[in-house]
C-alpha cells in the first residue's frame, strides 16, 4: 500500500521567505509526527498530532514554525521568515495511533535549503 | 528526560564480517528502544524494537539487538554483513508512557567487498 508521502522533495528558498512543507500520512493513521534532521545530527521532534486532541507543539524551535493537520489526513508545516539555520531535512511520520508501541512510518523527507 | 548516544559516526566492515553498532541511552523511566535504518534516498525504516518483553530482539534482515539495563545499552549486531547493509542506522528511545522519539546522531555503515 501507499506509504507516507512528502512534498516537495527539495526546496531551496531565500532567507526571509516563508515555506510550506506537506505530509500525506498513511490512510487510517491517526497519529502524525514532524521531525527535523540537521546535517550530521539525529532527528529532533517538532510536533505531534493525535486524532482530534490538541497537538503537542513542545518541539517547535521558535514561533516562526507552525503546523496544521486537516482531520486525520494531510498536514502542513509552515516556516515563516526562514533563516539559514532552518536548513535541514524535515521528516514526517505516521502511526496507527499514538504511543510508543506503535511503529512510526516515515516519509522520504523534504530537504530545505535556505540561502 | 531521555537521550541517546551512538558511538562512532562511521563504521566500515568487510562483507561477511560482524556488524556491531553501539547505542547507549539515558532514561528516567523504563524505555522503549528502537533501531531504524535509512537507505540512500529513502525514508527511515524500523529494524527492530524493544518494548519490555524479551531482552534479545530480532529484527528484519538478520539484525538483532540486546537490551542490557545494567549497561544502559541497546547495541545492534548482524553476524555477517552484506553489501545491501550499507546505510545509516539510528538508535532511538522513548519512555514507555510517551510517544516522542529521541534519536541518536546516526552511524553510517559502509561494506567493503
Amino acid at each position: 500500500g501507499a506509504g507516507v508521502s512528502q512534498s516537495p522533495s527539495n526546496k531551496v528558498t531565500e532567507k526571509g521567505k516563508d515555506v510550506e512543507l506537506r505530509c500525506d500520512p498513511i490512510s487510517g493513521h491517526t497519529a502524525l509526527y514532524w521531525y527535523r534532521q540537521r546535517l550530521g545530527q539525529g532527528l529532533e521532534f517538532l510536533i505531534y498530532f493525535q486524532g482530534n486532541s490538541a497537538p503537542d507543539k513542545s518541539g517547535l524551535p521558535s514561533d516562526r514554525f507552525s503546523a496544521e493537520r486537516t482531520g486525520e489526513s494531510v498536514s502542513t508545516l509552515t516556516i515563516q521568515r526562514t533563516q539559514q539555520e532552518d536548513s535541514a531535512v524535515y521528516l514526517c511520520a505516521s502511526s496507527p495511533s499514538g504511543g510508543p508501541h506503535n511503529e512510526q512510518f516515515f516519509g522520504p523527507g523534504t530537504r530545505l535549503t535556505v540561502l | 528526560a531521555q537521550s541517546v548516544t551512538q558511538l562512532g559516526s562511521h563504521v566500515s566492515v568487510s562483507e561477511g564480517a560482524l556488524v556491531l553498532l553501539r547505542c547507549n541511552y539515558s532514561s528516567s523511566v523504563p524505555p522503549y528502544l528502537f533501531w531504524y535504518v535509512q537507505y540512500p534516498n529513502q525514508g527511515l525504516q524500523l529494524l527492530l524494537k524493544y518494548t519490555s518483553a524479551a531482552t534479545l530482539v530480532k529484527g528484519i534482515n538478520g539484525f538483532e539487538a540486546e537490551f542490557k539495563k545494567s549497561e544502559t545499552s541497546f547495541h545492534l549486531t548482524k553476524p555477517s554483513a552484506h553489501m545491501s547493509d550499507a546505510a545509516e542506522y539510528f538508535c532511538a528511545v522513548t519512555p514507555f508512557n510517551d510517544y516522542k522519539l529521541s534519536f541518536g546522531a546516526g552511524t553510517t555503515v559502509t561494506v567493503r567487498a
